[in-house]
C-alpha cells in the first residue's frame, strides 16, 4: 500500500498570512502514460463531509478560491493557501489515487494564530 | 444540480447487522463510480472501497472484507452498504461519494452516515 505522510499534523497561521501543507508518498504518483499525478487534496470542517479542493495536484475544483493552490509531483506534494481568511479553519487531508487502496494522510489541522 | 444523500444515523448492538443507503440525482447514475469512506470518530479519513456502478464489481481495501458488503439498485439510482456481525469498533461516520469521471477521484461526497454499536 501507498503511505502518505502529512506534515505539519497542526498549523497555526495569522490572518492574511501564507499557509503550506505537505504531503509525501512512499512512491511516485506520476503516471508514465499521461503524465499526471494522482493527487487530490481534501478540506474538511467540523461537522461537514470532505470538500475536495484540488485534484491531479494541481488542478482546482471548481468554485473554490484561487487562494488554494496544489505544487509538487511524483512523491512530494504541496497545498499551498495564500491568504489565510478565517473560514479556511478545517482539517486537510491529501490522497493518492494511484493504485487502491486509494489511501489518505493522517491529515493536518489548520487554525488561526 | 448533483446531489449524493444518505440515510440516516443508526443506533446497533454488537452482532447485528446493518445497511447504509446512498441515494445520487443530477446525473446519470451510471456515469460515475462511488467511493466509501470510513471516519471513525476524531480520526481521519480512510478508504474502504468502491464499486463500479455499470458493472458492479467492487473493490475492498483490506479490512474491509468480509463482513462489509457493497451493492447497487440502479433503477433507483442508490448504492448501498452493508455492515454484519457489527463490532463496537465499527462506530464511525460512513461516507459515500462520487468520482469524477475526469478528475479521477471523488467529487460530491453524502453527508455521511453516523453509525453507532453499543450494548
Amino acid at each position: 500500500d501507498i503511505v502518505m505522510t502529512q506534515s505539519p499534523d497542526s498549523l497555526a497561521v495569522s490572518l492574511g498570512e501564507r499557509a503550506t501543507i505537505n504531503c509525501k508518498s512512499s512512491q511516485s504518483l506520476l503516471s508514465s502514460s499521461n503524465y499526471k499525478n494522482y493527487l487530490a487534496w481534501y478540506q474538511q470542517k467540523p461537522g461537514q463531509p470532505p470538500n475536495l479542493l484540488i485534484y491531479w495536484a494541481s488542478a482546482r475544483e471548481s468554485g473554490v478560491p484561487d487562494r488554494f493552490s496544489g505544487s509538487g509531483s511524483g512523491a512530494d506534494f504541496s497545498l499551498t493557501i495564500s491568504s489565510l481568511q478565517a473560514e479556511d479553519v478545517a482539517v486537510y487531508y491529501c490522497q493518492q489515487y494511484y493504485s487502491s487502496p486509494f489511501t489518505f494522510g493522517q491529515g493536518t489541522k489548520l487554525e488561526i494564530k | 444540480q448533483v446531489q449524493v444523500v444518505q440515510s440516516g444515523s443508526e443506533s446497533k448492538k454488537p452482532g447485528a447487522s446493518v445497511k447504509v443507503s446512498c441515494k445520487a440525482s443530477g446525473y446519470r447514475f451510471t456515469a460515475h463510480a462511488l467511493n466509501w469512506v470510513r471516519q471513525a470518530p476524531g480520526q481521519g479519513l480512510e478508504w474502504m472501497g468502491w464499486i463500479n456502478t455499470i458493472t458492479g464489481n467492487t473493490t475492498y481495501a483490506q479490512g474491509f472484507t468480509g463482513r462489509f458488503v457493497f451493492s447497487l439498485d440502479t433503477s433507483a439510482s442508490t448504492a448501498y452498504l452493508q455492515i454484519s456481525s457489527l463490532k463496537t469498533e465499527d462506530t464511525a461516520v460512513y461516507y459515500c461519494a462520487r468520482v469524477g469521471r475526469l478528475k479521477g477521484t471523488a467529487d460530491s461526497w453524502g453527508q455521511g452516515t453516523l453509525v453507532t454499536v453499543s450494548s
